[in-house]
């Protein structure tokens, strides 16, 4: 079965860092490009980032550029998410997404999700 | 960064009604819009990519249209399980970006 399971949330401060990570399996992890997509409380679904087959392109939002990293582990067929100096505004559901085909494309495949709380 | 809008924000609608929401690109997107289903407390899963393409296993009353900056996504008769918010997306450029999402109520 073609899956992405995330793991790494939780409740962190304000200034505080979080890594998530999504682990992948069914298909092969290391022919496509791989995002995060996060959703606050209540809002609508927001794209955080993207990192190409190996890592070496790596993209991100305006929101979280300088304060966030993407990277890959192939072997592992795993994606992480590096979030440091969390802000109240970072509090989400984190999702990791991959696109149809290894051209890119809609997102296909999803996560279930992993909640990040940035609180005092 | 191109924005998405969406309309309208909310619906409410019969069983077996026909319902369209709409979805504006604020630049020339060509076709590359796709349409999600998100519903309470699950990943959003995605119904139509590249404008007008059925993804599969998605049942046919779903479909999409348009091009350039104007798109559509109907469903053409209206089910229970059709419950839900819908997302409008763009992977035309990145940033990738979202419709504010529509919520669709069955009456």
């Amino acid at each position: 079965e073609v899956q992405l399971v995330e793991s790494g949330g939780g409740l962190v401060q304000p200034g505080g860092s979080l890594r998530l990570s999504c682990a992948a399996s069914g298909f092969t992890f290391s022919s496509y490009w791989m995002h995060w997509v996060r959703q606050a409380p209540g809002k609508g679904l927001v794209w955080v980032s993207r990192t190409n087959t190996d890592g070496s392109i790596t993209t991100y939002a305006d929101s979280v550029k300088g304060r966030f990293s993407i990277s890959r582990d192939n072997a592992k067929n795993t994606v992480y998410l590096q979030m440091n100096s969390l802000r109240v505004d970072d509090t989400a559901v984190y999702y990791c997404a991959r696109p149809r085909t290894t051209s890119g494309g809609a997102f296909d495949i999803w996560g279930q999700g992993t909640v990040v709380t940035v609180s005092s | 960064d191109i924005q998405m809008t969406q309309s309208p924000s909310s619906l409410s609608a019969s069983v077996g009604d026909r319902v369209t929401i709409t979805c504006r690109a604020s630049q020339n997107i060509n076709t590359y819009l796709n349409w999600y289903q998100q519903k309470p407390g699950k990943a959003p899963k995605v119904l139509i990519y590249a404008a007008s393409s059925l993804q599969s296993g998605v049942p046919s009353r779903f479909s999409g249209s348009g091009s350039g900056t104007d798109f559509t996504l109907t469903i053409s008769s209206l089910q229970p399980e059709d419950s839900a918010t819908y997302y409008c997306q763009q992977n035309y450029n990145i940033p990738l970006s979202f419709g504010g999402g529509t919520k669709v109520e069955i009456k």
